[in-house]
């Protein structure tokens, strides 16, 4: 039990569809992280959030758009994906950015076809 | 820059054999150590860290040291399980920066 949730944990969707992730934290933190998991690569830091401000963005392309209302909630709204997006997506929280260990959500599952 | 590097898997083992997962890391400063766990199917778990030199992290009978001389925090277990099997990571976080520097992963199979 980690005190992160996601939803959905699976998700199939066309390349000219629209969806959302969803993270949800009940920790108590005030940063809030989303990573990409692709077989055979390592794990990609995507976004990060600090006191609902975004503070990294690792060169991701736009059609990945996050949004962190406050500091419990995270989404990363999804439109028009290509195949290669297909992944395991993480969200992560920590007590502030850079300060303890970050504790993870069980992530989403998405395909795209 | 800094970095971390780990043991290429799979590792497949029998049931009770000792285990050592190798990690070493390139960072300034006095970095903190983490080992993260992820089970089929599920999110990365902290295992242990440890965040000073010379510290050992443990939980679950795996232990890892830091080993500042040698920038190294290896992972280790006396005698595996089944329930073991799974991908571990090695994760530093550089004192000067605010990520942490995910390893590669390495899967670990154990045989009954």
């Amino acid at each position: 039990e980690t005190g992160v949730t996601q939803t959905p944990r699976h998700l199939v969707m066309g390349m000219t569809n629209k969806k959302s992730l969803k993270c949800e934290q009940h920790l108590g933190h005030n940063a809030m992280y989303w990573y990409k998991q692709s077989a055979k690569k390592p794990l990609e830091l995507m976004f990060v959030y600090n006191f609902k401000e975004q503070t990294e963005n690792n060169s991701v392309p736009s059609r990945f758009s996050p949004e962190c209302p406050n500091s419990s909630h995270l989404f990363l709204h999804l439109h028009t994906l290509q195949p290669e997006d297909s992944a395991l997506y993480l969200c992560a929280s920590s007590p502030g950015q850079g300060a303890g260990e970050q504790y993870f959500g069980p992530g989403t599952r998405l395909t795209v076809t | 820059g800094d970095s971390v590097t780990q043991m290429e898997g799979p590792v497949t083992l029998s049931e009770e054999a000792f285990l050592t997962i190798n990690c070493t890391y390139t960072a300034t400063g006095y970095p903190s150590l983490f080992w993260y766990v992820q089970y089929p199917g599920e999110g990365l778990q902290l295992l242990l860290k440890a965040t000073k030199a010379d510290d050992k992290g443990s939980n679950k009978g795996f232990e890892a040291t830091y080993r500042k001389e040698t920038t190294s925090f290896h992972l280790e277990k006396g005698s595996v399980q089944v329930s073991d099997s799974a991908v571990y990571f090695c994760a530093p976080r550089p004192s000067s920066a605010s990520k942490i520097i995910f390893g590669s992963g390495t899967r670990l199979s154990i045989r009954p």
